[in-house]
């Protein structure tokens, strides 16, 4: 079965800062790979997903993700952090099965950005 | 247009009590997801639908849940003789159809607490 890994459980940065999630997987065969947010008092909502073609994948509010195959990676990264971006982030995975597409989370990043 | 919805927002029970939660798909979405968020597990899948059937339950913890889903729409997740440790979130999400390039669009959830 797949597993996902997110090394780095709270993430404290200042505003302006440069930020980098961490994400491994574990599986061997073909993956979709996801990272999503959850602001606080709202629910999950999608930040980028990869499926195939270019492994460096831009999502909203300035994200991008590189899936790195011999890694086993989907870090998340974004240049400049603001205090809007305090969330808690989830790294996700889903294997193309014969149907289904359910999603495998990581344990999750709590990052607060202060001003 | 609207998102997924669930109901109640909050339920708090006695334990020993069943519970039943609601999820109402985005129309015309033909798969379904329940996952739970609880402290000590993260995310985890639980049972995902295409049209009204289950083909994959796996993620169900134990023989008190069950869940159906009725006119390719709305489903309920019912817990019997809940425990404590049914205490979490229970998130559904949906999806116009289920393949892997597709997005999973979550629910606000609804927070089980069993007393």
């Amino acid at each position: 079965a797949q597993s996902v890994s997110q090394h780095n459980h709270h993430v404290i940065l200042s505003e302006a800062a440069s930020l980098e999630l961490g994400c491994n997987y574990s599986y061997g065969g073909t993956v979709n790979l996801f990272w999503y947010v959850q602001y606080p008092g709202q629910h999950l909502q999608l930040l980028l997903k990869y499926f195939s073609g270019d492994p460096l994948v831009k999502g909203i509010k300035g994200f991008e993700a590189e899936f790195i195959k011999s890694k086993f990676s989907f870090n998340l990264r974004k240049p400049s952090v603001q205090w809007s971006d305090t969330a808690e982030y989830f790294c996700a995975v889903s294997i193309l099965t014969g149907g289904g597409n359910k999603l495998t989370f990581g344990t999750g990043t709590q990052l607060k950005v202060e001003l | 247009g609207a998102g997924v919805s669930q109901s109640p927002s909050n339920k708090v029970t006695e334990k020993g009590k069943d519970v039943e939660l609601r999820c109402d798909p985005i129309s015309g979405h033909t798969a379904l997801y329940w996952y739970r968020q609880s402290l000590g597990q993260g995310l985890e899948f639980l049972i995902y639908f295409q049209g009204n059937s289950a083909p994959d339950k796996s993620g169900l913890p134990s023989d008190r849940f069950s869940a159906e889903r009725t006119g390719g729409s709305v489903s309920t997740l019912t817990i019997q003789r809940t425990q404590q440790e049914d205490s979490a979130v229970y998130l559904c999400a949906s999806s116009l159809v289920a393949s892997g390039s597709d997005t999973q669009y979550f629910g606000p959830g609804t927070r089980l607490t069993v007393l």
